[in-house]
């Protein structure tokens, strides 16, 4: 089925080691963003990348690093991991540069617990 | 500060029992106002986009309605089907969603 595939679906870390969240899409789509969602609060953007080559800041990119590999592959790193970032990961795109009539396609997410 | 406020956090329901789901918004250049529907252990997934003030989409049981501060979400003759958590979302003047915080609808039988 098309859409956004995000691996891994569970992680536990410790304190201090790093790992990397992949995320790929089949549907051809320009910007692609990922966004951590905590209990109580609305999703927050990390990072965001609006088309292959770039990658901006979104509000919470403290800690994390991103790499738009291709059109396809947008991945998240976490060099040092703290129990702050314990939180579910999600990946999402966009055919347009802006928002269009369907807002973003998302992944089922990345649940990461920091111990 | 651009803001978006969801009520009530969680809404329980009998089966047959209409309500609706509130989304306050304070938006300025607001470009759509996209609901979501999630449910547990996925991503969200798109439901509306409304533009306009006077705007009402419709699917199934749902109607999503938008006035210049805030929109509902219209559930008619729910079902334990519809249970889920509620996500709106208003765009930005930089065509980035802010997201409200969800309400979790649950439909008892």
């Amino acid at each position: 089925n098309a859409g956004v595939t995000q691996t891994p679906k569970f992680q536990v870390l410790k304190t201090g080691q790093s790992m990397t969240l992949q995320c790929a899409q089949d549907m051809n789509h320009n910007s692609m963003y990922w966004y951590r969602q905590d209990p109580g609060m609305g999703l927050r953007l990390i990072y965001y990348s609006a088309s292959e080559g770039t990658t901006d800041k979104g509000e919470v990119p403290n800690g994390y690093n991103v790499s738009r590999l291709n059109k396809r592959e947008f991945s998240l790193r976490l060099e040092s991991a703290a129990p702050s970032q314990t939180s579910v990961y999600f990946c999402a795109s966009s055919g347009v540069t802006g928002l269009g009539n369907y807002g973003y396609t998302f992944g089922s997410g990345t649940r990461l617990t920091v111990v | 500060e651009d803001q978006v406020t969801q009520s009530p956090e969680a809404l329980r329901l009998q089966e047959g029992e209409s309500s609706s789901l509130n989304c306050s918004y304070t938006v300025s250049g607001l470009r759509g106002l996209f609901w979501y529907r999630q449910d547990p252990g996925k991503g969200p997934e798109f439901l509306f986009t409304l533009y306009s003030a006077g705007e009402e989409k419709e699917k199934e049981r749902l109607k999503a309605t938008l006035t210049k501060k805030e929109s509902f979400l219209h559930i008619t003759a729910p079902k334990p089907e519809d249970s889920a958590t509620y996500l709106c979302a208003g765009g930005d003047s930089n065509y980035q969603l802010i997201w409200g915080a969800g309400t979790k609808l649950i439909i008892k039988p």
